[in-house]
């Protein structure tokens, strides 16, 4: 257990609206990830951050946007929620200051988007 | 950009057969990780293959990296009911910094 805390853990909501998830780490870790996960794609980076402030887009950028204001934190929003982005999302973390490439996962949000 | 194909998509088994998982990579990678999700779960860490032709083992779970790097396996022998999950292999190609590039996993069923 690498202290990762996401919320919510479940969302329904409708077409157009923002929503914002939160991952909350506690152990200082430098690396965060998004990822969502869809049957038959694995799972896809959204964005990324490494360090305060410092984030990068993943290989399926478009609809979101994150933010890290403080280490502990990295927040993805959906400005405005379509039904594509309906899915499941996994927080991760790098571990140490050096990033060894090992992932820990959150235990995920599940988002509907009617 | 880089892709990580994975096959089978889905694999039934008897309890007890072997069960083998491919994974190939459109580019050369610095190092391949593998995963295991329990159905409901999160992916969990498995481990990492960082050199050429490197095998390792865990237990009934052995795990090759290519030659050329860019491909890999993870075999299972005499399969349990515990095995049940999807195996992710997930790959890092040069100062990627954490940027794995995952396949889409392989779905294993264990029929007791």
């Amino acid at each position: 257990d690498a202290g990762i805390t996401q919320s919510p853990r479940h969302k329904v909501t409708e077409t157009g609206t923002p929503v914002t998830l939160r991952c909350h780490q506690t152990e200082n870790h430098r690396y965060m990830y998004w990822y969502r996960q869809d049957p038959g794609h694995g799972l896809r980076l959204i964005h990324y951050s490494y360090g305060v402030k410092d984030t990068d887009k993943g290989e399926v950028s478009d609809g979101y946007s994150v933010s890290r204001s403080k280490t502990e934190d990295f927040l993805l929003t959906l400005e405005s929620a379509t039904s594509s982005q309906t899915s499941v999302y996994f927080c991760a973390i790098s571990a140490g200051l050096i990033n060894t490439g090992e992932l820990f996962f959150g235990e995920g949000s599940r988002l509907t988007v009617l | 950009g880089q892709q990580v194909m994975q096959i089978p998509q889905y694999q039934h088994v008897q309890e007890g057969e072997d069960f083998t998982t491919y994974c190939n990579s459109s580019t050369t990678l610095s190092n391949i990780q593998w995963y295991k999700q329990r159905p409901g779960g999160h992916p969990v860490f498995l481990i990492q293959l960082v050199k050429s032709g490197e095998v390792k083992k865990q237990k009934r779970l052995t795990f090759q990296f290519g030659e050329a790097k860019k491909n890999s396996s993870l075999h299972i022998t005499a399969t349990q009911t515990t095995d049940v999950g999807t195996y992710f292999c997930a790959g890092q190609g040069g100062t990627s910094y954490g940027k794995l590039t995952f396949g889409q996993g392989t779905i294993l069923t264990v029929h007791p």
